[in-house]
């Protein structure tokens, strides 16, 4: 069954240090999403790319955040420094079409920033 | 007032009970509705789609939505341990606005 890729799928870090997370969508989706999620929190969406462009990023703290999908295929988002308000799950997912609450997530990426 | 508010919870019931899950939301924008089941430590996976009013029924799964009230229901009966996880409503506009909003999630324990 595909499966939407992520690594690492937990990271400490201190703050100030430099964190980056990895994402390899479900072949064939041209949407992918990065969503952060607070323990206790539903996820909410920090990018959405249609394809190798960014669609949304109007929640991506642009002074430290940096998500990128250059071919159109993985993604790579990164944080830089790393905050104590950072810790979070870090959620990738994808979806067929844009216009579809139907995203398939992957395992997430576990950040604590000490 | 959230754009989408949900009770988390938790929510303790005995294998076998009814369970009902609910959220409210104030953009009657919102066209699309969605539940998602999240285990500990995973990510959410989606386990029922919905469009505009009415119900939805998957198994031991029925989605209702109520537009008028602004109200969406997930109820799952004969409930397993298997359950045991948090559910998460979501929901959309669709066409240009098609931005998924969620609610927190409510922590649902079923007991053996």
């Amino acid at each position: 069954e595909a499966e939407v890729a992520q690594s690492p799928r937990y990271k400490i870090t201190e703050k100030s240090q430099a964190v980056a997370f990895w994402c390899d969508p479900i072949s064939g989706h041209a949407t992918l999403y990065w969503y952060r999620q607070i323990l206790g929190q539903g996820p909410e969406l920090l990018v959405q790319f249609q394809d190798e462009s960014v669609v949304d990023d109007s929640q991506l703290p642009k002074d430290r955040f940096s998500a990128e999908r250059l071919k159109g295929v993985d993604s790579t988002l990164k944080i830089q420094p790393a905050e104590l308000g950072d810790s979070a799950m870090y959620l990738c997912a994808s979806s067929f079409a844009a216009n579809t609450g139907e995203l398939f997530f992957g395992e997430g990426s576990r950040l604590t920033v000490l | 007032q959230k754009e989408v508010e949900q009770d988390p919870g938790p929510l303790s019931v005995p294998e076998g009970a009814i369970v009902s899950l609910n959220c409210t939301y104030s953009n009657s924008a919102f066209q699309y509705f969605m539940w998602y089941r999240q285990y500990s430590r995973k990510g959410p996976e989606l386990l029922m789609y919905t469009y505009s009013s009415g119900n939805k029924e998957d198994g031991r799964f029925t989605a209702q939505v109520d537009k008028s009230s602004k109200y969406i229901s997930l109820f799952i009966r004969d409930s397993q341990p298997s359950d045991s996880a948090t559910y998460l409503c979501a929901m959309s506009g669709g066409g240009s606005n098609y931005k998924l909003t969620f609610g927190k999630g409510t922590l649902l324990t079923v007991n053996p």
